[in-house]
């Protein structure tokens, strides 16, 4: 089993959808949560952590459920730029020192 | 303030060829980190700095990739000799804290 697992996708989604992606990962002494976005063929970019109580940043939601080691998140009204790769990331335990696992990823086009 | 730098963008090369990437991180940022990413894929660690030691190495190939960071900044990534599956983009990373900052990544395509 992969330790960070996302929905494959393609999501194609019109302007001012809502969508939203799920993340499982494994370990469940995983310590921090990300979501990274990613651009055609530009490098990861963060674009928010994820804890516990969720978090909100303007248009986006992302929650933390730790029981369940799952991660999740909600981009509201759609924009034409929104259109990326979406990275899960978990920093598992690894005796103090930052690690980042990626998922695969899930690929967002937005249409007009 | 500056970002992540890495030379070069792109390089191709045939299998069984010896290549090197380079990398300048951030000012400061004692973490550097080495990333494999695969078409499809999500970037996969490759080696860890803490300075100039190795914090974690478990899945560089080590009977063809080597990483070093003397002076505890700058870091090369090696690759001796290459195989038409290690065809895919290098990035380096730095962070202070938790926050890592990717550079633009090295394009490696193997014939």
């Amino acid at each position: 089993r992969k330790e960070v697992e996302q929905d494959p996708g393609p999501f194609n989604v019109p302007e001012g959808a809502t969508v939203a992606f799920n993340c499982t990962y494994s370990n469940s002494a995983s310590q921090s949560f990300f979501w990274y976005r990613q651009d055609c063929r530009k490098e990861p970019k963060l674009l928010m952590s994820v804890y516990s109580s969720g978090n909100e940043d303007g248009r986006f939601t992302a929650q933390l459920n730790r029981a369940s080691q799952y991660i999740s998140l909600l981009i509201r009204d759609s924009k034409l730029s929104d259109s990326a790769t979406y990275l899960c990331v978990v920093t598992p335990t690894s005796g103090g020192y930052n690690k980042l696992i990626f998922g695969a990823g899930t690929r967002l086009a937005v249409h007009p | 303030e500056a970002g992540v730098a890495q030379s070069p963008r792109y390089k191709i090369i045939e299998k069984r060829q010896s290549v090197a990437f380079w990398c300048n991180p951030i000012s400061g940022h004692a973490t550097l980190y080495w990333y494999q990413q695969i078409l499809g894929q999500g970037p996969k660690l490759l080696i860890q700095f803490q300075n100039n030691g190795v914090v974690d190495d478990s899945q560089l190939p080590k009977d063809r990739f080597s990483a070093e960071r003397l002076k505890g900044v700058d870091s090369t990534l090696k690759i001796q000799p290459a195989k038409l599956e290690d065809s895919a983009v290098y990035l380096c990373a730095s962070s202070f804290g938790e926050m890592e900052f990717f550079g633009p990544g090295t394009r490696l395509t193997v014939l």
